[in-house]
């Protein structure tokens, strides 16, 4: 498995502070991927990178941003969480060419209280 | 709009049989398709993929099954295992929009001993 780690694992936080969630692959993957999962609506991407300094929008990114300063890294923001951020978080990297495997992390739960 | 849906939200099989588990997509321009098995607590795992131009592939105990005149997409699982109780996702590539998956809802699978 492509090593891939998140950090926090847990979070709880309260309504209008700034959160930082952290990805880290050691696999020198191109593209990595933020997604929150809830219960009725499965994996939503929320913002992705293809390398360093790039990244785009996905179907739900709010109130969320994201850096990618190395390629190990991949950082999403939340400006002032909400309690509809509450969720789980989960990262993926994937290597450069098309269409192939992704790797999650194990996943972050965040409480926004 | 473009959607992947699945037939039944959860599917309980006894140790040793085979489990069948479906998928219906709605865009015809999907040109991949991928299966990821999501354990409690933990981030999804892939298990199979399928092109566009291929209507079976087959695994270690699993076969993915792509119709695309009616764009169904299905998951067997050869002597369903207690370890293969999961929630099984498929999710789908747009061919022009190739790194955004479209995910369904999951499929809980239990299996009884």
């Amino acid at each position: 498995d492509a090593g891939i780690t998140q950090s926090p694992r847990h979070k709880v936080t309260e309504t209008g502070t700034p959160v930082t969630l952290r990805c880290h692959q050691t696999e020198n993957h191109r593209y990595m991927y933020w997604y929150r999962q809830d219960p009725g609506h499965g994996l939503r991407l929320i913002h992705y990178s293809y390398g360093v300094k790039d990244t785009d929008k996905g179907e739900v990114s709010d109130g969320y941003s994201v850096s990618r300063s190395k390629t190990e890294d991949f950082l999403l923001t939340l400006e002032s969480a909400t309690s509809s951020q509450t969720s789980v978080y989960f990262c993926a990297s994937e290597p450069g060419h098309k269409n192939t495997e992704a790797f999650f992390g194990q996943g972050t739960r965040l409480t926004v209280v | 709009g473009e959607s992947v849906g699945l037939h039944l939200p959860t599917l309980s099989v006894q140790e040793g049989d085979n489990s069948i588990i479906n998928c219906a997509y709605s865009n015809s321009a999907s040109d991949y398709f991928i299966w990821y098995k999501q354990e409690s607590g933990k981030g999804p795992q892939f298990i199979i993929d399928i092109r566009s131009n291929m209507d079976k592939r087959q695994g270690q105990r699993v076969t993915v099954l792509l119709n695309k005149t009616v764009k169904h997409l299905s998951l067997q699982i050869a002597a369903t295992q207690p370890g293969d109780s999961a929630v099984y996702f498929c999710a789908e590539n747009n061919a022009g929009n190739n790194r955004k998956l479209i995910w369904g809802l999951g499929t809980s699978l239990a299996v009884n001993p």
